[in-house]
């Protein structure tokens, strides 16, 4: 079946740091990408996503781009900051069906 | 946007009691409703898929008879975690599909049972 996996972390920060999570997935077909974010004791954000092979997502800074070749889903954030730590989760659909998500990544992020 | 509203936001029961855990969506119908199930420190697991007027599908592993779901109308769906004991303790979650790429999360339950 589907799968995703993502490194687990957790992954320390300081302020102002290069932000990558590496997230790379198995799938039948052509399936649509997504990075979720959950910050402490909240539910699931929808951050960025991408469609088709070779889209990039951004939003807030974040970006990620789709690539079938390698079929990874990287994130990546140029200068983090103290606000963005929480978990995120890289996570596929497949043809408009339930979400399979990866095991979620925590973040911290330090002043 | 598309707004899933998801009550209650946490709960806390006693064991052997049954809790029902609500989502409606606000401006949209949603003919599928997933609910998820996350446990401490991991990751969103699917439990099952309901359809507007029809029985609910159930991953693998997971006790339809104790989680029972109602989608009555296109805009509300129930999860009931029935005879609840401490391991059904985590954090619940629903998700509808909104359009072609669009799909919209509720806010989640979060259940402990005592």
């Amino acid at each position: 079946g589907d799968s995703v996996t993502q490194m687990e972390g957790p992954v320390t920060l300081s302020e102002e740091a290069f932000l990558t999570i590496n997230c790379t997935y198995t799938a039948t077909g052509y399936p649509s990408l997504f990075w979720y974010v959950q910050y402490p004791g909240e539910g699931l954000q929808l951050l960025l996503k991408a469609t088709k092979a070779d889209d990039k997502g951004s939003n807030k800074g974040f970006e990620a781009t789709y690539r079938k070749e390698t079929t990874s889903f990287h994130l990546e954030k140029g200068s983090v900051q103290v606000s963005d730590s929480a978990v995120y989760f890289c996570a596929l659909n497949n043809y408009g069906q339930n979400f399979v998500f990866g095991p979620g990544t925590r973040l911290s992020v330090l002043p | 946007g598309a707004v899933v509203s998801q009550h209650p936001s946490w709960v806390i029961c006693k064991s052997g009691t049954s809790v029902k855990i609500e989502c409606r969506s606000l401006d949209f119908q949603a003919t599928t409703m997933f609910w998820y199930r996350q446990f401490p420190k991991q990751s969103l697991m699917l439990m099952a898929t309901s359809n507007e007027g029809s029985k609910a599908t159930y991953e693998q592993g997971v006790e339809k008879d104790k989680f029972l779901i109602n989608h009555a109308s296109l805009t509300l769906s129930t999860l009931t975690v029935t005879s609840a004991h401490p391991e059904d303790s985590s954090f619940y979650i629903c998700s509808a599909k909104t359009g072609r790429y669009g799909y919209t999360f509720g806010s989640g339950t979060r259940l402990t049972v005592v």
